[in-house]
């Protein structure tokens, strides 16, 4: 099983800001089969952007990824208020699909 | 717009089966693949498996010996069962529809909180 770490507990940042969140997987995992959620309280998952950059519907360009093999990276360019929630990576390279244990990002 | 709703007992004895349903509006079962999901405190957002409209599904080594899934194309539904559960599957389940193409999720269910005690 592929394990994948996203080792910032908790980022605190401010609005207009950049954020820089990361995951690292065990093994090898191709940046095709790559996601990244943003979960709310009390919410489902959201699917942000999945493949090597293909943003879901309605995700604004601010959101951005970047990395291969084993480091990823997701990028939100300028922090808005309603960015400020928990991100989750995920990888359907190999099953079973796993998920990071999440980033929160809190407003500083 | 796709919709997806799980219901279900939201608590189960220790030792018995959880047994859950989704139903899927605006959009056909008949495409995709579906999954379930779960989220707790201690182990975070866990894949349970998936299933696709012709029967054939894959499920987590980890809960396999205890997951069945099953699809009803006629109420455009789609089904989960746990058996022998333990206080450790007390989570919030969620069904999920599989982007094309793609083992990611972009129709997710509410979540329902299933309470696994006596």
């Amino acid at each position: 099983e592929i394990v994948l770490t996203q080792s910032q507990g908790t980022l605190s940042l401010s609005p207009g800001e950049r954020a820089t969140l990361s995951c690292r997987a065990s093994q090898w995992v191709s940046s095709n089969n790559f996601a990244w959620y943003q979960q709310k309280p009390g919410q489902a998952p959201r699917l942000l952007i999945y493949g090597a950059s293909n943003r879901a519907t309605g995700i604004p360009d601010r959101f951005s990824v970047s990395g291969s093999g084993t480091d990823f990276t997701l990028t939100i360019s300028r922090l808005e208020p309603e960015d400020f929630a928990v991100y989750y990576c995920q990888q359907y390279s190999t099953s079973p699909y796993t998920f990071g244990q999440g980033t929160k990002l809190e407003i500083k | 717009q796709v919709q997806l709703q799980e219901s279900g007992p939201g608590l189960v004895n220790p030792s018995e089966t959880l047994s859950l349903t989704c139903t899927v509006s605006g959009g056909s079962i008949n495409s995709h693949y579906w999954s379930w999901i779960r989220q707790s405190p201690g182990k975070g957002l866990e894949w349970i498996g998936y299933i696709y409209y012709t029967g054939s599904s894959d499920y987590n080594p980890s809960l396999k010996s205890r997951v069945t899934m099953s699809l009803d194309t006629s109420k455009n539904q789609f089904s989960l069962r746990l058996s022998a559960v333990t206080a450790a599957d007390t989570a919030v389940y969620y069904c999920a529809r599989d982007l094309k193409g793609a083992t990611c999720y972009d129709y997710w269910g509410q979540g329902t909180l299933v309470t696994v005690s006596s």
